[in-house]
């Protein structure tokens, strides 16, 4: 089992809808939790980070986190075709380490 | 000014020859890593050194040894490569060991032929 699951798509979503990123861990004892946005031929970029059950929103992003299922997620209001990349999700356990998954690519239609 | 540097950005070479990535981050940060990503994207850690002290160390060929000459710079040089490093050698940088946010540099994409 990966330790960090991801939808590796592609997801597409129209402008201005709602885009869903969903994320699986296996690491109960994971303690940090983070979204990377990654365009093309760049390096990655934190887009939120989030450490405690419950929602975290910042602007149009809203990051989601239930440990009791392991699930990790990132919405996008009001896509933007400058939306459209790869969004990671990695997890740090407590330890040195953060994992990441292998990322959902995004494309946002005009 | 880049936080976290890299060089080169590019490198072409042949199997067999050594190479070597230089990263140096100027965000006073104590924790600097190596990750490989290859073709399908997939980021992976390889080294970790925080302080100078090697702290992670990945089941990585020996024919990768990262170096810290000091806690601004972590290098990385590569023995005898082979078909399979091609690939997009990330640098990064964290304030701490437990921080969570990493900080990239550009990336140095080597094609080995």
């Amino acid at each position: 089992q990966k330790e960090v699951e991801q939808n590796s798509g592609p997801l597409s979503v129209p402008e201005g809808a709602i885009a869903s990123l969903n994320c699986t861990y296996s690491d109960r004892g994971s303690q940090s939790f983070f979204w990377y946005r990654q365009y093309s031929g760049k390096s990655p970029e934190l887009i939120m980070s989030i450490y405690s059950n419950g929602d975290k929103e910042d602007g149009r992003f809203t990051a989601q986190l239930n440990k009791a299922s392991q699930y990790v997620s990132l919405l996008i209001r009001d896509s933007q075709p400058s939306d459209s990349a790869t969004y990671l999700c990695a997890v740090k356990a407590g330890g040195f380490k953060t994992i990441f998954g292998a990322g959902t690519r995004l494309f946002v239609k005009a | 000014d880049t936080a976290v540097s890299q060089t080169p950005k590019y490198l072409v070479t042949q199997m067999g020859n050594d190479k070597s990535i230089k990263c140096e981050q100027n965000l006073g940060h104590d924790t600097m890593y190596w990750y490989k990503q290859d073709s399908k994207k997939f980021l992976k850690i390889m080294f970790s050194y925080n302080n100078k002290e090697l702290i992670i160390n990945e089941t990585v060929p020996n024919r990768f040894s990262p170096k810290s000459p000091d806690k601004a710079h972590l290098n990385l040089h590569i023995n005898s490569l082979e078909l399979g490093d091609s690939a997009v050698y990330f640098c990064a940088s964290s304030q701490g060991t437990l921080a969570g946010e990493l900080f990239f540099g550009e990336g140095s994409r080597l094609t080995v032929l």
